[in-house]
């Protein structure tokens, strides 16, 4: 069975530049998770989606925003990037209902360095 | 409302040594709990987790964790530590009533000394 993907594994963006990362769930699991993993600051909740809808939303800024697609996968896009977000972008999955009780997969994370 | 407390963000140990690594929760329901490890540049990798069966947890890798409800703890431990247990280590906790959310501790960094 196929992990949760990500990609692409590494970004370099240049200030100002706008950022799309992806991730495809373990094949079964309709719920997304967005976290950012700042140097020294721990897990950051970005965002939750599941079936298409956008369930919970971190204390980020507007300029984070994302979607999921009917087959579950889903993007991560940052507009106007700035040197802050320079991090590990990890994504997890979770069957319907049931990540509180399962808890969550990770993906390996995208990489992204703003210059 | 529920959240984790990793009381040091960082734990040396010699090889061989036993292994404490620390979590307190905040819970108004009983609580689901998870032990995290990620390995540099990795995503995160699920150690174990409590679903209010037995107290006692036994994970991967030769770790284990003790639900204390008095104590509103969850510590893993390792007897003897390993150089391939130097990693970041995440706590986590939920709720059945917060929808699919984990909310996850600080991390505590383990170092294993030769």
């Amino acid at each position: 069975e196929a992990g949760v993907t990500q990609s692409p594994t590494h970004l370099i963006k240049t200030r100002g530049q706008q950022a799309t990362l992806r991730c495809s769930p373990i094949s079964g699991h309709t719920s997304v998770y967005w976290y950012q993993q700042a140097l020294g600051l721990g897990l950051q909740f970005l965002l939750w989606y599941d079936e298409g809808e956008e369930r919970n939303r971190g204390n980020f800024p507007p300029r984070f925003s994302g979607r999921q697609f009917p087959n579950y996968s889903s993007e991560l896009n940052v507009n106007a990037l700035e040197l802050e977000d320079s991090a590990l972008y990890l994504c997890a999955s979770s069957t319907k209902g049931q990540g509180y009780f399962n808890g969550y997969t990770f993906g390996s994370g995208t990489r992204l360095t703003v210059v | 409302a529920q959240s984790v407390t990793q009381l040091g963000s960082h734990v040396s140990v010699s090889e061989g040594a036993l292994v404490l690594l620390r979590c307190n929760y905040s819970s108004s329901v009983p609580p689901y709990l998870f032990w995290y490890v990620q390995y540099p540049n990795q995503g995160l990798q699920l150690l174990l987790k409590y679903t209010s069966a037995a107290t006692l947890v036994k994970g991967i890798n030769g770790f284990e964790a003790e639900f204390k409800k008095s104590e509103t703890s969850f510590h893993l431990t390792k007897p003897s530590a390993h150089m391939s247990d130097a990693a970041e280590y995440f706590c986590a906790v939920s709720q059945n009533n917060a929808g699919n959310m984990l909310t996850f501790g600080g991390g505590t960094r383990l170092m294993v000394k030769p």
